[in-house]
This record gives structure tokens, sequence and C-alpha cells, in this order.
């Protein structure tokens, strides 16, 4: 079945610090891809998302880009603030199957 | 209007209540979903309703009960819950059954008592 796999966190880095967490998944054909974001005590938000291959979503100075030969949706950004302290789960829909979470990474932003 | 809106944001109950949470969405969106999420956990599929109708049940216990009135609301009916159902509950929904990028609202923190 379908399945997304995260990077353990949570992620500890120092305000303007480059981040990376990784995502990769399994399922067979094109799904869509998506980051969503939970801040603490609110839902989700859906931060970005890639429908094909190569396609690189962004949104509020996050990127990814959609990996076909890497089964990888990474999300990157330059300079983290405070402010993106939060959850962050990598996710999947393929057709009208159910979208599939990854188990979720903590992100802390220090000053 | 872009948003999901649940109701109550909080909500403690006893066992032996009945209580129910509510959601509501004016963008026309024909699919709209109840999630369960634990601390510290991702979000799990309970309910989907597709145009209105219930297409999936992921097995929930019957203490459990979705209601979807018209296209633009989306109820579940508590009652009789244990202690272990605690948990943040979430609505969500999207354009079509399966379509890209769900929204999801801000969610329902329920402590069962």
């Amino acid at each position: 079945g379908n399945s997304v796999t995260q990077m353990e966190g949570p992620v500890t880095l120092s305000e303007e610090a480059f981040l990376t967490i990784n995502c990769t998944y399994t399922a067979t054909g094109y799904p869509s891809l998506f980051w969503y974001v939970q801040y603490p005590g609110e839902g989700l938000q859906l931060l970005l998302k890639a429908t094909k291959a190569d396609d690189k979503g962004s949104n509020k100075g996050f990127e990814a880009t959609y990996r076909k030969e890497t089964t990888s949706f990474h999300l990157e950004k330059g300079s983290v603030q405070v402010s993106d302290s939060a959850v962050y789960f990598c996710a999947l829909s393929k057709g009208f199957q159910k979208l599939v979470f990854g188990t979720g990474t903590r992100l802390l932003v220090s000053p | 209007d872009t948003e999901v809106t649940q109701t109550p944001k909080h909500l403690v109950m006893g066992m032996t209540n009945k209580k129910s949470l509510k959601c509501e969405q004016h963008m026309g969106h024909r699919a709209m979903y109840w999630y369960k999420q634990k601390a510290k956990k991702p979000p799990e599929l309970m309910f989907v309703y597709s145009y209105e109708k219930l297409s999936i049940n992921e097995s929930v216990p019957s203490r459990f009960s979705p209601e979807c009135p018209n296209s633009s609301l989306l109820n579940l009916h508590l009652h009789a819950l244990q202690p272990e159902d605690s948990a943040l509950y979430l609505c969500a929904s999207s354009q079509d059954p399966g379509s890209d990028g769900y929204t999801f609202g801000s969610g329902t923190r329920l402590t069962v008592v």
C-alpha cells in the first residue's frame, strides 16, 4: 500500500539556519504530494503541494521538489525563523484514495 | 470564504454524556472528512462523506456517529465515550473525493472524563 516516511524529530535549529526535512514515499504510479504544517494547538495547514514529477511546490520561503527517481519530496527553507517552529507532516494522495500522512517532524527554532 | 469552521474549540464530557461536534465550510467542496489526532501522532481518518453520502468508515466504534445534513455541514455525534477517546478531532474538506489538497479546520479538543 501507499506509505510516507519522514525523518525523526525533533529538528533543532538556530534562527536563520538552513532547514531540510526528509520525506520519501512508496506508491504506485504518480501520487500527489503535500507538506502540511501544524502550529501548537491548531489544525493542519496546507503548506505546499506538487502533483507531478519535477514539480516544485513553494510557499512562505519553503520549497519541495517532487523527485520520482528517488521517490522523495524533501522540505527546505533557506533561513528559518522562530515562528516556523511547528510540526511538519508529509503526505500523499492518489486518485480517490485517502490522504496518507507521515509520522510528522517537530521543528524547534531558537533565537 | 476559504475556511473550515469547527465548533466547539474545546469540549469536556463525561462518559455518559451525549454531545456533538460541528463542522462547516462554504467553499463548495463536495467531500468532507473527520480525523482523530492523538498527541504527537499524525491524523487518523475516521469518516469520509462524498456528495453528502458516507463513503468511508474506517471501522470506527459506533459510539461515534457522523451526519452530513447538507453539503456545507458535517456533524459528529458522540455518545458513551471512553477516556481513551480524548483527542483533537479535525474536520477537513476537499473539492472532490481524492482531489488535491484538503482544507482542515482548527479542530475540537475533546476531553472525556
